[in-house]
């Protein structure tokens, strides 16, 4: 079952604009994790966030995290051309380690 | 340098054939996950395994087998009985320490 719903399912900015996603998501979680996919590739990781944090930075990315809502939002700051991917959320359950994966949102950044 | 392997890139399926992907990672990663994406959606988990000789089911086990005899492979045999296995599948790994996920490049199989 997907857990995650980002929103929106797509998104079309220019370069150098900020990029802004949300994933909301139903049950209790562990950790949630942002991952980005380019066209017909794996996916690559990006950034994690704990249930007791609130924010996380790693460059450009930034993540927020509230669990009263069940939902979490990427900021990519000055976008590039090359930040043109698919991202998804995936939440980790409170025990184990399988991931549950939402439905991504498709960014396009024009140069 | 350490990764997960994932081949073939594409496979084509006769109606009424088994076919097997494999998946093999050099990570020291206790835990193979594998996924299957169809197009425009998220990833949907067919099944997973956290330690040598043992798996669990996913949302969408039916029609595949998995076994895990090794800590670096997990191998995936789509069985005549999944009905529509064309897709993009996506094997994954990571440590029971470190949560994120290390993927492969895919395989892309396709009924002919």
């Amino acid at each position: 079952s997907q857990q995650g719903e980002e929103d929106p399912q797509a998104l079309s900015i220019q370069e150098g604009e900020n990029a802004t996603m949300n994933c909301s998501y139903k049950t209790s979680i562990n950790n949630l994790q942002w991952y980005r996919q380019n066209s017909g590739r794996g996916l690559v990781h990006l950034i994690l966030i704990r249930s007791n944090e609130r924010e996380k930075h790693s460059g450009r990315l930034r993540v927020t995290l509230d669990t009263s809502k069940k939902s979490s939002s990427l900021l990519i700051t000055a976008s590039r051309a090359a930040d043109t991917a698919s991202y998804f959320c995936a939440t980790g359950e409170t025990s184990g380690s399988r991931l549950t994966f939402g439905e991504g949102t498709q960014l396009t950044v024009n140069p | 340098d350490g990764g997960i392997t994932q081949s073939p890139k594409y496979l084509f399926r006769k109606e009424g054939q088994n076919v097997t992907l494999s998946c093999e990672q050099n990570l020291n990663h206790d835990a193979m996950y594998w996924y299957r994406q169809d197009p425009g959606q998220g990833l949907r988990l067919i099944y997973y395994s956290q330690i040598v000789n043992d798996f669990q089911k996913g949302d969408i086990a039916e029609g595949y087998s998995v076994s895990r005899e090794k800590k670096e492979s997990f191998p995936l045999t789509v069985t005549s009985a999944q009905k529509n296995p064309t897709a993009f599948y996506l094997c994954a790994s990571s440590s029971l320490s470190r949560l994120g996920y290390t993927f492969g490049s895919g395989t892309r199989l396709t009924v002919v």
